[in-house]
């Protein structure tokens, strides 16, 4: 049971590159979201899914966009990358609405922007 | 403003050795209290979660209370083991809004031979 799966594990964009972030569940969850981590700083959310065919922002979703591509699957792509986006980013997922309970992230992606 | 604020930023301890990270928080209302595991270079992993009602849950070597009134949460861990060195967020959520997960920023534990 691989969980949540996020790829790549490392990536390192020039400022204005674009590039898109993959995650995928394998639980049959309703909702996913995207957060990112910085030094210092809680979890941020940037966008979240409350299920299948709907996405919302969160608290820092400027400079993102984000695609629900089935059940599984939501990506994030960063159409110009700017230094202020490296950052590590988190893929979660939840069973139940807009998490409650049973959050499970996964591994997780360093972002550097040069 | 909703916060939650953990103490201490980073501790050290020695193996074998007991040692209680604390959580403080000022959201509301309150839903439940979860306490998470991070390895370096991993996601967070669920330590324990607390509703309203509940003021004590043990995982293992995990113990994690709640004090609803005084919006104070502590994790206790027993007999550290070199393998709990990993940053240990709080995150309350509260009933009502779209983003209703607040996280504290964590104390990493470093635990010595």
């Amino acid at each position: 049971n691989a969980g949540v799966t996020q790829t790549p594990k490392f990536q390192v964009l020039k400022t204005g590159q674009s590039m898109t972030l993959q995650c995928a569940q394998d639980m049959n969850h309703n909702s996913m979201y995207w957060y990112r981590q910085d030094p210092g700083m809680g979890l941020r959310l940037i966008y979240y899914s409350a299920s299948e065919g709907t996405t919302d922002k969160g608290e820092v979703p400027n400079g993102y966009n984000v695609s629900r591509l089935n059940k599984r699957e939501f990506s994030l792509r960063l159409e110009s990358a700017a230094p202020s986006q490296t950052s590590v980013y988190f893929c979660a997922s939840s069973g139940t609405g807009q998490g409650a309970y049973g959050y499970t992230f996964g591994s997780g992606t360093r972002l550097t922007v040069v | 403003k909703n916060q939650v604020e953990q103490s201490p930023q980073s501790l050290i301890i020695l193996e074998g050795k007991n040692c209680t990270l604390q959580c403080n928080y000022t959201v509301s209302p309150f839903s439940n209290l979860r306490w998470y595991k991070q390895d370096t270079g991993r996601g967070p992993v669920s330590l324990t979660i607390m509703t309203f009602s509940e003021n004590t849950k043990s995982n293992g070597r995990y113990t994690a209370t709640l004090d609803a009134d005084t919006k104070q949460s502590s994790l206790h861990i027993t007999a550290s083991q070199l393998s709990d060195s990993a940053s240990y967020i709080c995150v309350v959520r509260v009933q009502t809004g779209a983003n209703n997960l607040f996280f504290g920023t964590g104390t990493r534990l470093t635990v010595i031979p």
